[in-house]
């Protein structure tokens, strides 16, 4: 079965620009979150998907951040346009719907450089 | 709200040493708590969890115990390998019906020389 997938593995993009990342959750898994981990810090949360809903959008650091999951299933999250401060690793992890020590199942993570 | 903090890195260590990586947390209620280890190159993999006080937590030699009255959580394991070499971030999440999210510590680098 293939685990979480994530792309671009990288993206370097200048300030202003637009990038959109993309993520594939495991066959199956109606939780779908976005994390990052900005300049070695701890990883935060972003938001959360149940299927097609945004469940806990809490984490977005402001507008220029928009997440979908159309039809419930890859999800994409767009920043637009990108800021220094947006550079960092974002993580995108799936589990299942139901539990809540369900184990969440994390992707690579896209790493994002803003210049 | 909820925090986990743990000791900063980074730790250097020899082959078959003992390690010991501290996490001590604040939460509402009665979170899970768990223990993920990024592999160079690697995603976040859980490495072990435990749901409830005193449940002890052990996966791959390495041990953690739910401590409620101390709020603490440390990793443990007895003779450390090369390729224990990794970051590990512990974690903890709010119980909610549908699912929850995950807040985690700042990381710990462990670097285990031959």
């Amino acid at each position: 079965e293939a685990g979480v997938t994530q792309f671009p593995s990288h993206s370097v993009i200048e300030k202003g620009q637009t990038v959109t990342l993309r993520c594939d959750p495991i066959s199956g898994h109606d939780n779908l979150y976005w994390y990052r981990r900005v300049m070695g810090k701890e990883i935060k949360f972003l938001l959360h998907f149940v299927k097609e809903s945004k469940q806990d959008e809490s984490g977005m650091p402001n507008n220029r951040f928009l997440a979908e999951r159309t039809g419930g299933t890859y999800s994409t999250l767009k920043v637009q346009p990108a800021e220094l401060e947006d550079s960092g690793v974002y993580f995108c992890a799936s589990s299942h719907f139901g539990q809540a020590s369900n184990e969440q199942f994390f992707g690579p993570g896209t790493r994002l450089t803003v210049l | 709200g909820n925090s986990v903090t743990q000791m900063e890195g980074p730790v250097t260590l020899s082959e078959e040493a003992f390690l010991t990586i501290n996490c001590t947390y604040t939460a509402t209620g009665y979170p899970s708590l768990f223990w993920y280890v990024q592999y160079p190159g690697e995603g976040l993999q859980l490495l072990l969890k435990a749901t409830k006080a005193d449940d002890k937590g052990s996966n791959k030699g390495f041990e953690a115990t739910y401590r409620k009255e101390t709020t603490s959580f440390h990793l443990e394991k007895g003779s450390v390998q090369v390729s224990d070499s990794a970051v590990y971030f512990c974690a903890l999440s709010s119980i909610k019906a549908a699912g929850n999210k995950l807040t985690f510590g700042g990381g710990t680098r462990v670097l285990v020389k031959p």
